[in-house]
């Protein structure tokens, strides 16, 4: 069965250092979304992709947080400089195409701790 | 705006026993709902969904029926198991927009 593939799983971090996840989506997914999950909560949208377009980025801290998709397959996000709040589970997640007909397959996540 | 409310945890039941996670929904429009399902340290896994009223989503034993008049997708399961402890969380999506998740619902089985 195909796999969002997401690296590293966990990471530690120091405050204020810089800190990258890569997320590599079920091939022919065109739609690509990053999630936010802080421990005790449900996920909360970070960055939506259509292809290599950002469609959503509305919930993205853009002073310290970025978001790239060039060629519209795998995707990296980046955090500079990381903040303590950042701790978190990060996920990555795919579709075939927005909207609840398709599919949504979610990655095993990356765990960030910044001490 | 669209929102999810499930009933807080922990839940804690023994084997066979039979569960019900609720679950109430807020949106405009007709959207979709799901349950999704984590296991520790892992990523979300889809369990089921239902894409219009009255359309019950089943998996793996587990149940939830799209029920429009009391904006509600209650997961039940007759008869657990040890393997079905894991957090579980409700989700709906309208087509075009993002999910939007309850905050989970932990379940502890015991033998």
């Amino acid at each position: 069965e195909a796999e969002v593939a997401q690296s590293p799983r966990y990471k530690i971090t120091e405050k204020s250092q810089a800190v990258a996840f890569w997320c590599d989506p079920i091939s022919g997914h065109a739609t690509l979304y990053w999630y936010r999950q802080i421990l005790g909560q449900g996920p909360e949208l970070l960055v939506q992709f259509q292809d290599e377009s950002v469609v959503d980025d509305s919930q993205l801290p853009k002073d310290r947080f970025s978001a790239e998709r060039l060629k519209g397959v795998d995707s990296t996000l980046k955090i500079q400089p990381a903040e303590l709040g950042d701790s978190a589970m990060y996920l990555c997640a795919s579709s075939l195409a927005p909207g609840s007909d398709y599919g949504y397959t979610f990655g095993s996540g990356t765990r960030l701790t910044v001490v | 705006g669209d929102s999810v409310t499930q009933m807080e945890g922990p839940v804690t039941l023994s084997e066979e026993a039979f569960l019900t996670i609720n679950c109430t929904y807020t949106a405009t429009g007709y959207p979709s709902l799901f349950w999704y399902v984590q296991y520790p340290g892992e990523g979300l896994q889809l369990l089921l969904k239902a894409t219009k009223a009255d359309d019950k989503g089943s998996n793996k034993g587990f149940e939830a029926t799209y029920r429009k008049e009391t904006t509600s997708f209650h997961l039940e399961k007759g008869s657990v198991q040890v393997s079905d402890s894991a957090v579980y969380f409700c989700a709906l999506i309208k087509t075009g927009n993002q999910f939007y998740f309850g905050t989970g619902t932990s379940l502890t089985v015991i033998p």
